[in-house]
């Protein structure tokens, strides 16, 4: 069975800083990886997903995440956050040819002025 | 679109009643999910529905029972609601090789 640990629960980072929010799963086959984003009082948007291809994946906002199979890992970036950056990012992972996916605990981004 | 759309957006029950939470996805998807997400637990996946008629279990299933009659809607019962039952609920569906798309939750206290 799958699984996704986010590494980080909170993340606090100042405005224009740069961050990375941590995410490695575990498969024992091939996986598609997704990173979502959940506002205060709203479901859960996609910022971006790895399905095939080039390990680097842009999404939206600004936001980029790399996919290193090796290490297990999809790390989502950004290299300037704002204010509007604030919320809660969920990683998760499906594997190709099934049908659950499983999403880890969450991380919270806070991002001061 | 709609994309997927949750009824009701809040509810409070009390201990011991019951309730049905529809999902309803205009997106023609074959697959179908009921989450539940609490505090620092992320997403847990109570049920899921890989076609019309099928349903199987998630995660945490113990308390719900799920129906899909219609392709489009998924619906989560709850026959006796318990405190531990307070959370809000998120349904999602996908095509084969799509993402999970969310609707805008429930928020469900039992007291």
């Amino acid at each position: 069975a799958q699984s996704v640990t986010q590494l980080d629960s909170q993340v606090p980072v100042f405005e224009e800083a740069p961050v990375e929010l941590r995410c490695n799963y575990s498969s024992s086959v091939s996986v598609y990886l997704f990173w979502y984003v959940q506002y205060p009082n709203q479901g859960l948007q996609l910022l971006l997903k790895y399905l095939s291809g080039s390990t680097l994946v842009k999404g939206i906002n600004g936001f980029e995440a790399e996919f290193n199979k090796s290490q297990t890992s999809f790390h989502l970036r950004k290299p300037s956050v704002h204010i509007s950056d604030t919320a809660e990012y969920f990683c998760a992972v499906l594997n190709t040819g099934g049908f659950k996916t499983i999403f880890g605990a969450g991380t919270r981004l806070f991002v001061k002025a | 679109n709609a994309g997927v759309t949750q009824t009701p957006k809040f509810r409070v029950l009390k201990t011991g009643q019951s309730m049905t939470l529809l999902c309803a996805q205009d997106m023609n998807h074959e697959y179908m999910y009921w989450y539940r997400q609490d505090p620092g637990m992320g997403l847990r996946l109570i049920h899921y529905s890989v076609g019309e008629g099928t349903t199987a279990k998630g995660e945490v299933p113990d308390g719900y029972n799920v129906s899909r009659l219609k392709k489009q809607n998924f619906l989560l019962g709850l026959e006796s609601a318990a405190p531990s039952q307070t959370s809000v609920y998120f349904c999602a569906s996908r095509g084969l090789y799509t993402e999970a798309f969310f609707g805008q939750g429930t928020r469900l206290t039992v007291v």
